[in-house]
């Protein structure tokens, strides 16, 4: 297996303009994490899914932040408009039901908004 | 509610020397513990786990890490820093609670482990 698929690397983009994030979690797994990595605020988890469904979005920051999942292998993290305080590392992890196995990160897009 | 707390934003090590990166959790019931580290630049690669057992677990790159259920601490350890040791550590824990957080991997702010020659 390739892993967990982001794309893309690095993204950036004008303030007000809208930025998707993709992910493609590894194969057979059943959870999807999306997380935001800056200097001042550490890793912070945004929102995580259970077999395709949401189970705890209390981490994404406001409603400029919307994330999909419509089939086992795609995901989605989108930022409508965007804003230079968003400019970030995001990741995205997977991993199996089991709770004793480790998750899985992606390589992370840079996205910078300007 | 599940946490982890790294007391240490930086540690700082010569190389040769043994290393601790400090690690306690607030978990109801058993708790299953990570730790990951991240390169600059890179994603969180998986360092060891703890589930059960042998309170002592060994991991990649000759780092290991002990388990104390009476401090509930998770302390990430190496007998003998390398310079290339040097990388963000990140403690976790895994929420194991009914309802609606089940599944959930809770991170610390993670710690700066500096390793000078």
């Amino acid at each position: 297996d390739a892993g967990v698929i982001q794309s893309p690397r690095h993204e950036v983009t004008e303030m007000g303009q809208e930025v998707t994030l993709r992910c493609k979690p590894i194969s057979g797994h059943d959870y999807l994490f999306w997380y935001r990595q800056t200097m001042m605020r550490g890793l912070e988890l945004l929102i995580y899914f259970n077999n395709n469904v949401p189970i705890d979005d209390s981490g994404m920051p406001e409603d400029r932040f919307s994330a999909k999942m419509p089939n086992a292998s795609f995901s989605t993290l989108k930022i409508q408009p965007s804003e230079p305080r968003d400019s970030a590392v995001y990741f995205c992890a997977s991993s199996p039901y089991e709770a004793r196995t480790e998750a899985f990160f992606g390589q992370g897009t840079r996205l910078t908004v300007v | 509610a599940q946490s982890v707390a790294q007391p240490e934003d930086q540690v700082n090590v010569a190389e040769g020397n043994p290393l601790t990166v400090k690690c306690t959790y607030s978990v109801s019931g058993n708790p299953y513990l990570f730790w990951y580290v991240q390169y600059p630049n890179r994603g969180l690669q998986f360092l060891l786990k703890y589930i059960t057992g042998d309170n002592l677990v060994k991991g990649s790159y000759g780092f290991e890490a002990e388990f104390n259920k009476s401090q509930t601490s998770f302390h990430l350890k190496k007998p003998s820093a390398l310079v290339s040791d040097s990388a963000l550590y990140f403690c976790a824990v895994r929420d194991l609670g009914y309802g609606g957080s089940q599944g959930n991997l809770i991170f610390g702010k993670g710690t700066k482990l500096s390793v000078k020659p």
